[in-house]
């Protein structure tokens, strides 16, 4: 099971938008919408931040949203903040016997 | 609310066997919604998935691990384990445990995870 593609690093100015794609296969992303997203600052868990594509667990700010097209979802942030400034991972429900596959990782700056 | 948290030795000798322990506090490692999860992460790279366990004891397993990993749950003390048997320095790494709720497949709660180095 190869993992998601995720661009290495995606940068932004505060305020601005920024978007993370995640690329899977018909195996995973493009067959369930069970695609999460994790936000890690270094040396920290990740954080669930976005669950079943597009939604957000209790307490994650509105400026994260999730969206999937095919068999590539992604992860916007909208507004964005020196706070956001961390690791970003996607993962996938998937088919087999295998059921989860992490995505690369994308870096975010904040400029 | 949930709390997970890793133990286990920091070291490891070469071609020995890595061992963890994850403790379930704040809910109910019995809980017909859950699977619980074992992550790791290498110095300076991303999350590899290591497997998953269900109260019952069904597993799923990462095919690049399953050779050498093996994940138990132990109910009555509200924990599950990891074990890795022949170990070497590429398996040095953060390992994480976490909870998965079925409903989203997601991981929803993560341990603090804990730093195992493979070294003589």
């Amino acid at each position: 099971q190869s993992a998601l593609t995720q661009p290495a690093s995606v940068s932004g100015s505060p305020g601005q938008s920024i978007t993370i794609s995640c690329i899977g296969t018909d195996g995973d992303v493009g067959a369930y919408n069970y695609v999460s997203w994790y936000q890690q600052h270094p040396g920290k868990a990740p954080k669930l931040i976005i669950f079943d594509v597009n939604d957000r667990p209790s307490g994650v700010s509105y400026r994260f949203s999730g969206s999937k097209s095919g068999n590539t979802a992604s992860l916007t942030i909208s507004g964005l903040q020196a706070e956001d400034e961390a690791d970003y991972y996607c993962n996938s429900y998937t088919s087999g016997s295998t059921l989860s596959v992490f995505g690369t990782g994308t870096k975010v700056t904040v400029l | 609310q949930m709390q997970l948290q890793e133990s286990g030795p920091g070291l490891v000798k070469p071609s020995q066997t890595l061992s963890l322990t994850c403790t379930v506090s704040g809910g109910s490692i019995s809980s017909a919604g859950y699977y619980w999860s074992w992550i790791r992460q290498q110095a300076g790279k991303g999350l590899e998935w290591i497997g998953y366990i269900y109260y019952s004891g069904s597993t799923y397993y990462n095919p690049s691990l399953q050779s050498r990993v093996s994940i138990s749950v132990d109910t009555s003390k509200h924990q599950f384990s990891l074990k890795l048997i022949s170990v070497t320095a590429a398996d040095s790494a953060i390992y994480f445990c976490a909870s998965v709720k079925m409903v989203s497949w997601s991981h929803d709660h993560w341990g603090q995870g804990t730093l195992v180095t493979v070294s003589s």
